[in-house]
C-alpha cells in the first residue's frame, strides 16, 4: 500500500523568506513519481513540481524546489522568497507507475505568509 | 489553451435526490480522473478513464455512483439517492498519458452540499 504523510497541519512564514514543507512517503514500488500541488481558497489544485524516483537531481521550478531524499523516503517542498500569494494549502502526492493510475495525496499543509 | 472545466461549480440538493456533474478535460487529453475531497483532507481517488474506457475504480465508488465518458471527451459523474455523507468537493483531472510525468491537471471542482 502507498501512503503520503504530511505532519505539518499549518505553517507560518515571513514574506520574502524561505519555507520548507515536509512530506514523507511509503511504497514498495521501485518506480514512482512525487508531485506537489497548491490549493488556494478557490479550490483548484495547481500543479507545482514533479520528482521521479529515478531522477538523479532534485527538481526545481522557479521559486519551488524539491528536496528529494530517497533513502529517507522524503520529498520536501522548498519555497524561496515567499510571497503573499503563496498562502494556500499544499498537498504532496505520489503515483506508483507500475501499479495504478491514481494519485495518493497527503492531508496537506496550510501555509500562511505574513507581510 | 483552456484548462479543465467543471459544471456546476456548486450544487445544493436534498437527501435522496440524484445529481450529475460534468467535466471537460484539456483538449486531446486522453486520460480523465475523478477525485473526492472532504473538508480538511487531501483528494481521494474515485475513478479513471482512458479514452472512453473506465479502467480503474475505487472502493469509495459505491453502487450509487456512476461515471461515464461516452465519446472519450467530457465525462459525467452521477450520484443517485444522495446522502449527507456525499457532501464534498468533487474534482476532475486530466492528463495526456505521454511524457515521463503524466501530470494530472485539475479543474476548479464541484462543491456538493446535501441537506
Amino acid at each position: 500500500a502507498q501512503k503520503i504523510t504530511q505532519t505539518q497541519p499549518g505553517m507560518f512564514v515571513q514574506e520574502k523568506e524561505a519555507v520548507t514543507l515536509d512530506c514523507t512517503y511509503d511504497t514498495s514500488d521501485p518506480s514512482y513519481g512525487l508531485f506537489w500541488y497548491k490549493q488556494p481558497s478557490s479550490g483548484e489544485m495547481i500543479f507545482l513540481i514533479y520528482q521521479g524516483s529515478y531522477d538523479q537531481q532534485n527538481a526545481t521550478e522557479g521559486r519551488y524546489s524539491l528536496n528529494f531524499q530517497k533513502a529517507r523516503k522524503s520529498a520536501n517542498l522548498v519555497i524561496s522568497a515567499s510571497q503573499l500569494g503563496d498562502s494556500a494549502m499544499y498537498f504532496c502526492a505520489m503515483r506508483a507507475w507500475d501499479s495504478s493510475y491514481k494519485l495518493i495525496f497527503g492531508s496537506g499543509t496550510r501555509l500562511l505568509v505574513r507581510p | 489553451d483552456t484548462g479543465v472545466s467543471q459544471n456546476p461549480r456548486h450544487k445544493i440538493t436534498k437527501r435522496g435526490q440524484n445529481v450529475t456533474f460534468r467535466c471537460d478535460p484539456i483538449s486531446e487529453h486522453n486520460r480523465l480522473y475523478w477525485y473526492r475531497q472532504t473538508l480538511g483532507q487531501g483528494p481521494e481517488f474515485l475513478t479513471y478513464f482512458q479514452n472512453e474506457a473506465q479502467l480503474e475504480k475505487s472502493r469509495l465508488l459505491s453502487d450509487r455512483f456512476s461515471a461515464e465518458r461516452p465519446k472519450g471527451s467530457f465525462s459525467t459523474l452521477e450520484i443517485q439517492r444522495t446522502e449527507q455523507g456525499d457532501s464534498a468537493m468533487y474534482l476532475c483531472a486530466s492528463s495526456s498519458g505521454g511524457g515521463s510525468t503524466d501530470t494530472q491537471y485539475f479543474g476548479p471542482g464541484t462543491r456538493l452540499t446535501v441537506l
